[in-house]
């Protein structure tokens, strides 16, 4: 089984809309992420949890909002989406402190906004 | 705006040749790690340079760091077919508490 799973892997939603897309983890790791990836831009930060009482907003948190319910589980929503959030969503995970904090990737949810 | 810029943005090789994919950031790091994403699927990291540390090989990857020229380059030797994908640098800034922040990418296809 894969060790951080995305849910749904793809979406296709209207203006408007809410929409959660969620995230879980077997990796035991404390700190999680939210990336969306737009052709030529490369993965830009949302939202980010340090632990279960920890969230951060990232480089582009506008439009979004996070919950971590668990160790192991990470949403975000669009309270309302638009056009412009069509994009691919990727979950991450790391492990806390050290020097050494390579990213686990989740496979990817495909949200398009009509 | 993006930390890490890549170059080129897109190298096309035939296989057994070499391929070298470069990465310029703004500001200090602890360290610098490279990623590699196979087409609309998730990064799957490849290896990791500490700030302290000029070259690393991980099997046919080899990585260099300069940070005086803040700057990396990605070495795949005698590339494959399945070495097709697009590849990211992505910086650990210091005072960033462990975020990372990618460039743009090196899309990479590789020909028989």
């Amino acid at each position: 089984d894969a060790d951080v799973t995305q849910t749904p892997r793809n979406r296709i939603t209207k203006t408007g809309k809410r929409i959660m897309l969620e995230c879980s983890q077997t990796k035991g790791h404390d700190r999680m992420y939210w990336y969306r990836q737009d052709p030529g831009l490369g993965l830009r930060l949302i939202y980010y949890s340090f632990d279960v009482k920890d969230i951060n907003k990232g480089e582009i948190s506008d439009g979004y909002s996070v919950s971590r319910q668990a160790q192991a589980k990470f949403s975000l929503s669009l309270e309302s989406a638009i056009p412009n959030q069509t994009a691919l969503y990727f979950c991450a995970t790391s492990v806390a402190g050290g020097d050494y904090n390579e990213q686990f990737f989740g496979p990817g949810t495909r949200l398009t906004v009509l | 705006s993006q930390q890490g810029e890549e170059d080129p943005q897109a190298l096309s090789i035939q296989e057994g040749e070499n391929a070298t994919m470069n990465c310029s950031y703004k500001t200090s790091i602890n360290n610098l790690q490279w990623y590699r994403q196979n087409s609309g699927r998730g990064l799957v990291h490849l290896i990791l340079i500490r700030s302290n540390e000029r070259e690393k090989h991980s099997g046919r990857l080899r990585v260099t760091l300069d940070t005086s020229k803040k700057s990396s380059s990605l070495l795949i030797t005698a590339s494959r077919a399945a070495d097709t994908a697009s590849y990211f640098c992505a910086t650990d800034g210091t005072g960033t508490a462990s975020k990372l922040t990618f460039g743009t990418g090196t899309r990479l296809q590789v020909t028989l």
